[in-house]
């Protein structure tokens, strides 16, 4: 069985500020590890991925993550945020065993003040 | 490309109806795969759909059913509506097994 932890469900954070978002999973079998933002009445956006290779991955917006496999952790992070990147933000785990669907954490509400 | 759409954007129902929402996934994707989020059980995965055939099943009841047809277009059907099947339905495609999935902008079903 798989799951995954987002430990923060709430996060503010004044703009121009660093923000780390947490995601840790539990999982028997390989996974890829992703990060989904969601704005309001909107689907779900990827914002980054991690499938193989260098544990650290860049994404869209200036969103970066890193894959730390001994602490199944694949923690969210941005250097500097902005007012529009006010949204709800999703860990996800796909796992390698031909079961072709994504498990979700809870997700992180990110706030960003003015 | 165009992107995932799904029709309609907003529902809503009755306690007992039936609904069927649509998802058209992106040119070229032959897997869809629909979830369902609501706010106390978040976002859960109800089934996935590849070349016309169900490849895996979530842990929902029989009420809900789907399809693909051999455009790769998906349907899912909701019978007997619930208060609780007050939800956003999200699709997503993907172009194989365990390959990136791309979600649509969600239809959003309310029962009365």
């Amino acid at each position: 069985a798989q799951s995954v932890t987002q430990l923060d469900s709430q996060v503010p954070v004044f703009e121009e500020a660093p923000v780390e978002l947490r995601c840790n999973y539990s999982s028997s079998v390989s996974v890829y590890l992703f990060w989904y933002v969601q704005y309001p009445n909107q689907g779900l956006q990827l914002l980054l991925k991690y499938l193989s290779g260098s544990t650290l991955v860049k994404g869209i917006n200036g969103f970066e993550a890193e894959f730390n496999k001994s602490q199944t952790s694949f923690h969210l992070r941005k250097p500097s945020v902005h007012i529009s990147d006010t949204a709800e933000y999703f860990c996800a785990v796909m796992t390698l065993n031909g079961a072709n669907n994504l498990f979700f954490g809870t997700g992180t509400r990110l706030t960003v003040i003015p | 490309k165009a992107g995932v759409t799904q029709t309609p954007r907003y529902l809503i129902k009755t306690r007992g109806q039936q609904v069927t929402l649509s998802c058209s996934p992106i040119s070229g994707h032959r897997s869809v795969s629909w979830y369902q989020q609501t706010p106390g059980q978040g976002l859960q995965f109800l089934f996935e759909y590849f070349s016309e055939t169900q490849r895996n099943k979530g842990n929902f009841p029989g009420r809900f059913s789907g399809r693909q047809f051999s455009n790769s277009r998906s349907e899912m059907n909701v019978s007997t509506l619930e208060l609780g099947d007050s939800a956003l339905y999200l699709c997503a495609s993907s172009s194989g097994p365990t390959d990136t999935q791309y979600f649509g902008p969600g239809t959003r079903l309310t029962v009365l």
